[in-house]
């Protein structure tokens, strides 16, 4: 079955440093989206990814989806303490109505 | 944005005892939920989707008969974990789509003793 992969499993970085996490899919995605999950709390959706190549920025955080829809990155500029959690990418099969949720990456940002 | 609500958000339950979740779509209709398990520091693993007047479609792996479902109304699907057991005890949470973007509920709880 499909299966989503996200490196790197934990990631802790000095404030002000910058951060990045992968997505990989086994197979092609319809679209890919970005959820952050803080400590205790709910996955809280971030962004969609629909089309190839697609590059989308939400202030310091810039999302990519690969040529072929396959892959994707989550990339933040500058850290502060208040990115600390988790980022799950879910990927929406080609053919199928169900996301499947990637491994997470856990950001711990040191003041 | 869209709200999801669940409740409860915690519960600890005896071994062998029945326990429902509501999950609600608070502003808008959803004709599919999804049902999600969440262990310690692991991700989303989806257990089922939720349909609005039809069977749920449960993973595999996932008991149906364990873990029931029931989308009474666009607005509202229940999980009933059945004679409940210690491995139950995990975070769940539900999901409502709308507009190809999933909302997530808080989550619950669950302890089971």
């Amino acid at each position: 079955g499909q299966q989503v992969m996200q490196i790197p499993q934990y990631q802790h970085v000095q404030e002000g440093e910058d951060f990045t996490t992968y997505c990989n899919s086994s197979t092609t995605l319809s679209n890919i989206q970005w959820y952050k999950q803080r400590p205790g709390g709910h996955p809280v959706f971030l962004i969609q990814l629909v089309k190839s190549g697609e590059v989308k920025k939400q202030k310091r955080l810039t999302f990519q989806f690969g040529e072929a829809k396959k892959n994707s990155s989550l990339h933040i500029t500058a850290t502060q303490t208040t990115d600390v959690g988790t980022y799950f990418c879910a990927g929406l099969g080609s053919g199928t109505y169900k996301y499947i949720f990637g491994t997470g990456t856990r950001l711990k940002v040191l003041a | 944005g869209a709200v999801v609500s669940q409740h409860p958000s915690r519960v600890i339950c005896k071994s062998g005892t029945s326990v429902k979740i509501e999950c609600r779509s608070l502003d808008f209709q959803a004709t599919t939920m999804f049902w999600y398990r969440q262990f310690p520091k692991k991700s989303l693993m989806l257990m089922a989707t939720s349909n609005e007047g039809s069977k749920a479609t449960y993973e595999q792996g996932v008991e149906k008969d364990k873990f029931l479902i029931n989308h009474a109304s666009l607005t509202l699907s229940t999980l009933t974990v059945t004679s409940a057991h210690p491995e139950d005890s995990s975070f769940y949470i539900c999901s409502a789509t709308t507009l190809d973007t999933q909302y997530f509920g808080p989550g619950t709880r669950l302890t089971v003793l």
